[in-house]
């Protein structure tokens, strides 16, 4: 079981917006920042968002970020077919010293 | 850009010890602005940190594999290596190498992320 929580699945038509959240507790998300993860099928994580809103250069601004206490928030909007893929967050867990995951969500684009 | 390139036997018989190297090129791997990370995911299921390492050798590793694992450096070759001892079948996994960003703001807060990751190398452990 992970230490953040992500919805197993989520799922939207093109065109429209989905939100993957990520619930934490004071010792992780509360306290430090939250970066995103974008998994494609049968390839390797690549960085959507750091420091729980900044997106990397190359990154479209459809993908955004934000952070309410212990929660962090994925937003993507007008979805592509090619937004099919698993998201994580992460952050470090200054109980535990160390990075810590979410479970991961998979997002279907219908 | 910065590239980074796992290598390392596939297969791995359980007790015995995994060893795994990151090449990374484009970039120096003492540059001192960045660790440099190894993270695993089992078939079908999602990511765990193993640990990092800075190019002086510094490193933090994952609490609960922290008896079991050891990162290295070689700044001669610009790569960085993983020992994981007495292998299980649960430690079947693609294992990811990744630069990690890691700094600690004046409150204490970690401003960590991962990037950029190597494709990933697939390890089984069986006899």
């Amino acid at each position: 079981q992970s230490v953040l929580t992500q919805p197993p699945s989520v799922s939207a038509a093109p065109g429209q917006k989905v939100t993957i959240s990520c619930s934490g507790s004071s010792s992780n998300i509360g306290n430090n920042y939250v970066s995103w993860y974008q998994q494609l099928p049968g390839t390797a994580p690549k960085l959507l968002i750091y420091d729980n809103n900044k997106r990397p250069s190359g990154i479209p601004d459809r993908f955004s970020g934000s952070k309410s206490g212990t929660s962090a928030t994925l937003g993507i909007t007008g979805l592509q077919t090619g937004d099919e893929a698993d998201y994580y967050c992460g952050t470090w867990d200054s109980s535990l010293s160390g990075e810590v995951f979410g479970g991961g969500t998979k997002l279907t684009v219908l | 850009q910065v590239q980074l390139q796992e290598s390392g036997p596939g297969l791995v018989k359980p007790s015995q010890t995994l060893s795994l190297t990151c090449t990374v090129s484009g970039g120096s791997i003492s540059s001192g602005d960045y660790y440099w990370s190894w993270i695993r995911q089992p078939p079908g299921k999602g990511l765990e940190w193993i640990g990092y390492i800075y190019y002086s050798g510094s490193t933090y590793y994952n609490p609960s594999l922290k008896s079991r694992v050891t990162i290295s450096v070689d700044t001669s070759k610009n790569q960085f290596s993983l020992k994981l001892s007495s292998v299980t079948a649960a430690d079947t996994a693609v294992y990811y190498c990744a630069r990690a960003v890691v700094v600690v703001t004046a409150r204490f807060a970690r401003q960590n992320w991962f990037d950029p990751w190597g494709q990933g190398t697939l390890v089984t452990v069986s006899s």
